[in-house]
């Protein structure tokens, strides 16, 4: 079955803290990996996206994620958080036919000053 | 660009009523998908569309439709809505395949069966 797994529900962090989320999918065949982000109050917001390449994929605000095909792993990183990274984030993936994306079931990242 | 717009931002229905809910996608994207988003059960895909063709069906029953026009807006519809109904419904659009495309999405109608 096709499958996201957000092994952390509610990480707290103190600002300039580094950050690493993990992501595990279950998918057959070539996927499509995302982390979108949703701050308070606002939409979906895609932070970096890998579809083919070089593993290591650079997203906005300073947001990157790692590949891993043998472990079927996508996580997600930044090496100092600030409290605007408040928000949470969800791992997606997609088979290369479809739009459907498969979620994650979100991680709450709190930043504390 | 304009972004994904969904219309109303807020709806209250009550138990048994039906509602409709509208995604205008960005300019150029033929594909609309649509997700439920509850607490419990986080992002749930619904149905995909692209050039008016459901593409994909997620686990939903059958109260919960969907379609699309031929300028790519696309509406979907809950009958005899259920308190369990009570979610965040967020629409995304895409460019068409076959290139790799990222999903863009709304802000959500928020809606509460009471």
């Amino acid at each position: 079955a096709q499958s996201v797994s957000q092994h952390n529900h509610h990480v707290i962090l103190s600002e300039a803290a580094s950050l690493e989320l993990g992501c595990n999918y279950s998918y057959g065949g070539t996927v499509n990996l995302f982390w979108y982000v949703q701050y308070p109050g606002q939409h979906l917001q895609l932070l970096l996206k890998y579809f083919s390449g070089d593993p290591l994929v650079k997203g906005i605000k300073g947001f990157e994620a790692e590949f891993i095909k043998s472990k079927f792993s996508f996580n997600l990183r930044k090496p100092s958080v600030q409290w605007s990274d408040t928000a949470e984030y969800f791992c997606a993936v997609n088979g290369l036919n479809t739009d459907k994306l498969i979620f994650g079931t979100g991680t709450r990242l709190q930043v504390f000053p | 660009k304009a972004g994904v717009t969904q219309t109303p931002r807020y709806l209250i229905k009550t138990r048994g009523q039906q509602v409709t809910l509208s995604c205008s996608p960005i300019s150029g994207h033929r594909s609309v998908s649509w997700y439920q988003q509850t607490p419990g059960q986080g992002l749930q895909f619904l149905f995909e569309y692209f050039s008016e063709t459901q593409r994909n069906k997620g686990n939903f029953p059958g109260r919960f439709s969907g379609r699309q026009f031929s300028n790519s807006r696309s509406e979907m519809n809950v009958s005899t809505l259920e308190l369990g109904d009570s979610a965040l419904y967020l629409c995304a659009s895409s460019l068409d395949r076959p290139r790799n495309t990222e999903a863009f999405f709304g802000q959500g109608t928020r809606l509460t069966v009471v």
